[in-house]
């Protein structure tokens, strides 16, 4: 059965303070990995998609890698505004447009 | 560029009332989604449609659900009728599908529906 796993389910950092956060997927061949950051009473915003291992994708202080069992969003030096929730979705086996998602990590960055 | 237009942007009905939710996509996009947020399922997959026509429907809990895409430009996602268990933050999103590979879904910024 195809999963996304995130975690932590939350991350409390200090301004400057740079961490990562995990999304472990199993289905077979993977068909892209996608980043999206949610804000309170927004929908999900796309950052990135990561189509096979090794890749990287950067934008601001978030870099995304990916690897043949999980990928990484690397947040360098945080600011209070990069405070959000992250989720992580991958298509489902069998084709088609459909994406599971993760239960997200809630990310909050204080001064 | 305009993003996908969700109305209303906030429903507060009484149980057993007809709820009708709508959804304007991206131009030119070809594949349309609706999506269920709540804190404890998180983000689950109703139904998707590519070119106005529904694929796959499987995600839709009950009879009492139901989604159209008359044409490129509209969707809705109707409950009738409604029960408290279906307050949620409702989503649509849309991408542009082609040959090669997932593109990424863009999100309106919901319906957030309460059944009282």
């Amino acid at each position: 059965e195809d999963q996304v796993t995130q975690s932590p389910e939350a991350l409390r950092l200090q301004e400057g303070e740079s961490s990562s956060l995990n999304c472990s997927y199993t289905v077979s061949g993977l068909r892209g990995l996608f980043w999206y950051r949610q804000d309170p009473g927004k929908g999900p915003e796309f950052l990135f998609t990561l189509y096979s291992a090794g890749e990287e994708k950067e934008k601001e202080r978030l870099k995304a890698t990916l690897t043949k069992k999980e990928s990484f969003l690397h947040i360098t030096a945080p600011k209070p505004e990069d405070s959000a929730t992250y989720l992580c979705a991958v298509p489902l086996t069998g084709g088609g447009n459909k994406l599971t998602f993760g239960t997200g990590t809630q990310l909050k960055v204080e001064l | 560029d305009a993003g996908v237009i969700q109305s209303p942007r906030h429903e507060v009905t009484e149980m057993g009332q007809e709820v009708t939710l709508r959804c304007k996509p991206i131009s030119g996009h070809n594949s349309l989604f609706w999506y269920r947020q709540t804190m404890m399922r998180g983000l689950e997959l109703l139904i998707y449609f590519n070119n106005n026509v529904p694929i796959d429907d499987s995600g839709m809990p009950e009879d009492r659900f139901s989604a159209k895409m008359p044409n490129a430009s509209f969707s809705t996602l109707k409950i009738q009728p409604s029960e408290p268990r279906d307050s949620a933050v409702y989503f649509c999103a849309s991408s542009l599908q082609g040959a090669i590979g997932n593109q990424p879904q863009h999100f309106g910024d919901g319906t957030r529906l309460s059944i009282l």
